[in-house]
């Protein structure tokens, strides 16, 4: 079965740079959810988006930005770049259709993040 | 607000051992859904299990099984005669009756399972 797809899966960077992280939901999934987990931590919601538009917001820095796309893909951009971002970002997706698991949550592999 | 507390920080057991992770979640919602993922070593998340509040049925899978409980606001996941590859991270995790809506993780318990 189709799974959710995360890209890059890791990536390296420099403070003040500036990344793109991209999700593809599973087909027909409409939401997308965006998580960053720091190491050793739990992983914190960040942003949610439901046909394009934003569903739910969590603690979003202001440096980052996300947004949907018509195919219903994501992606997470990430400026000013801190030490502090280094992480694993997960993307997961769900549908929102009658009949369908409410709120399932499919979690891709997550994109690692290290900031130098 | 919402909030999941997983007061075991880690676990250690030996091969063959059952081991239970405990789970409290608290909520004003009268519908919710709790989860258990699982994050082995190489960083995944892997879903276990949802179940929604009206749902207090326990539940196993094989040697994993469930034990929710409204009145204890507890979901606790038992893991029977454990093994080696049930070492990782393990989350429970609460979200709203609302597609589109965050999940609320606890802060994990660490599994070690030595032979």
């Amino acid at each position: 079965a189709a799974g959710v797809i995360q890209s890059p899966r890791h990536l390296i960077k420099e403070k003040r740079e500036t990344a793109t992280l991209k999700c593809y939901p599973i087909p027909r999934h409409d939401t997308v959810y965006w998580y960053q987990q720091g190491p050793g931590q739990d992983p914190q919601f960040l942003i949610s988006f439901y046909e394009k538009m934003q569903s739910d917001k969590g603690s979003i820095p202001d440096r980052f930005s996300a947004q949907q796309f018509s195919d219903y893909h994501s992606e997470l951009n990430m400026s000013s770049l801190e030490l502090g971002d280094s992480a694993l970002y997960f993307c997961a997706s769900s549908p929102r259709l009658a009949g369908e698991a409410d709120n399932e949550q499919f979690f891709g592999p997550g994109t690692r993040l290290t900031v130098l | 607000a919402q909030k999941v507390t997983q007061a075991q920080t880690e676990i250690s057991v030996v091969e063959k051992e059952d081991v239970t992770l405990d789970c409290v979640y608290e909520t004003r919602d009268t519908t919710y859904y709790l989860f258990w993922y699982k994050q082995p070593p190489s960083g995944e998340l892997v879903f276990l299990i949802r179940r929604n509040s009206f749902d207090e049925q326990n539940e196993i899978s094989g040697r994993y099984s469930w034990n929710f409980q409204k009145s204890t606001s507890s979901f606790n996941f038992t893991i029977t005669a454990s093994q080696v590859v049930d070492s990782a991270v393990y989350f429970c995790a609460l979200s709203e009756d609302q597609a589109g809506t965050a999940l609320i993780f606890g802060k994990g318990t660490t599994l070690s399972v030595s032979s």
